[in-house]
C-alpha cells in the first residue's frame, strides 16, 4: 500500500482565492511527522510545513495551514489567498518516528495559479 | 549555515561512462538521502543512511548505481556504467535523526544527470 497518496495530479485556482491540496497516509504508529515540500520550476525543494501526530492543533506558517484529521489520516495543505509565485509542485511526506528515519513521498501535485 | 550541497550542479556524459555525483550534507545532520526524479516516476529514494551506515538500499536501481559514505560530511552516488534511461535530478538531502523527535529534511539544489 501507497505510504502517502496525493490524488490530485493538477490543480488550478485564481489568484487571492484558498486552494487544498489532498493528502492522505497509511502507518500504523502512533509516533510520526507529516510535511510539505514546495518545488518550483526552478527544481530546489523547500520545506513549507511540519505537523506531529501529537500535536493537537493545525499547523500554520504564514499562508499554509494544514488540516490535519488523524481519525482520517489525511493532512491536507492549505494555502490561503494565492500568489502566482505559488504555482508549483507540492509534495506531501511522512516520517515514521520509529523506522529508522525512513521518509516516504507523494506523487506531487502541481499548483497552477491563474491571474 | 551553507545547506545541502551537491556537486556537480549539471553533469553530461556518454553511456557507458562512470559518473560520480557528490554531497556534503548539513554540519551535524546524522542522516542522508539520495533521491532520483524524473518526470515518469517522480521522486525516488535510492538510499539512506543513519550515522554513515547504509539503512535502506532498496531503491537502488540496480548494480551498476553505488553509495558511499566514508564520513559525516561526504557521500557520493556513482554510476557505472551509465545509460540514457539513468538521466534524471538527482537530489541529496540531510536530516537529524532522532527515535523520539521529528526532524525535516533539508535537500540540495540536485544534480541534473544527461546521459546521451
Amino acid at each position: 500500500a501507497q505510504k502517502i497518496t496525493q490524488t490530485q495530479p493538477g490543480m488550478f485556482v485564481q489568484e487571492k482565492e484558498a486552494v487544498t491540496l489532498d493528502c492522505t497516509y497509511d502507518t500504523s504508529d502512533q509516533s510520526y511527522g507529516l510535511f510539505w515540500y514546495k518545488q518550483p520550476s526552478s527544481g530546489e525543494m523547500i520545506f513549507l510545513i511540519y505537523q506531529g501526530s501529537y500535536d493537537e492543533q493545525n499547523a500554520t506558517e504564514g499562508r499554509y495551514s494544514l488540516n490535519f484529521q488523524k481519525a482520517r489520516k489525511s493532512a491536507n495543505l492549505v494555502i490561503s489567498a494565492s500568489q502566482l509565485g505559488d504555482s508549483a509542485m507540492y509534495f506531501c511526506a511522512m516520517r515514521e518516528v520509529r523506522r529508522g528515519n525512513q521518509f516516504y513521498f507523494g506523487t506531487g501535485t502541481s499548483l497552477t495559479v491563474i491571474p | 549555515d551553507a545547506g545541502v550541497i551537491q556537486s556537480p550542479r549539471h553533469e553530461v556524459t556518454e553511456m557507458g561512462q562512470e559518473v560520480t555525483l557528490r554531497c556534503k550534507p548539513i554540519s551535524g545532520h546524522n542522516s542522508l538521502f539520495w533521491y532520483r526524479q524524473t518526470m515518469m516516476r517522480g521522486l525516488e529514494l535510492l538510499i539512506y543512511f543513519n550515522n554513515n551506515v547504509p539503512i535502506d538500499d532498496s531503491g537502488m536501481p540496480e548494480d551498476r548505481f553505488s553509495a558511499k559514505m566514508p564520513n559525516a560530511s561526504f557521500s557520493t552516488l556513482k554510476i557505472q556504467p551509465s545509460e540514457p534511461r539513468d538521466s534524471a535530478v538527482y537530489f541529496c538531502a540531510s536530516s537529524y535523526y532522532s527515535a523520539v523527535t521529528n526532524e525535516k529534511l533539508f535537500f540540495g539544489s540536485g544534480t541534473q544527470l544527461s546521459v546521451l
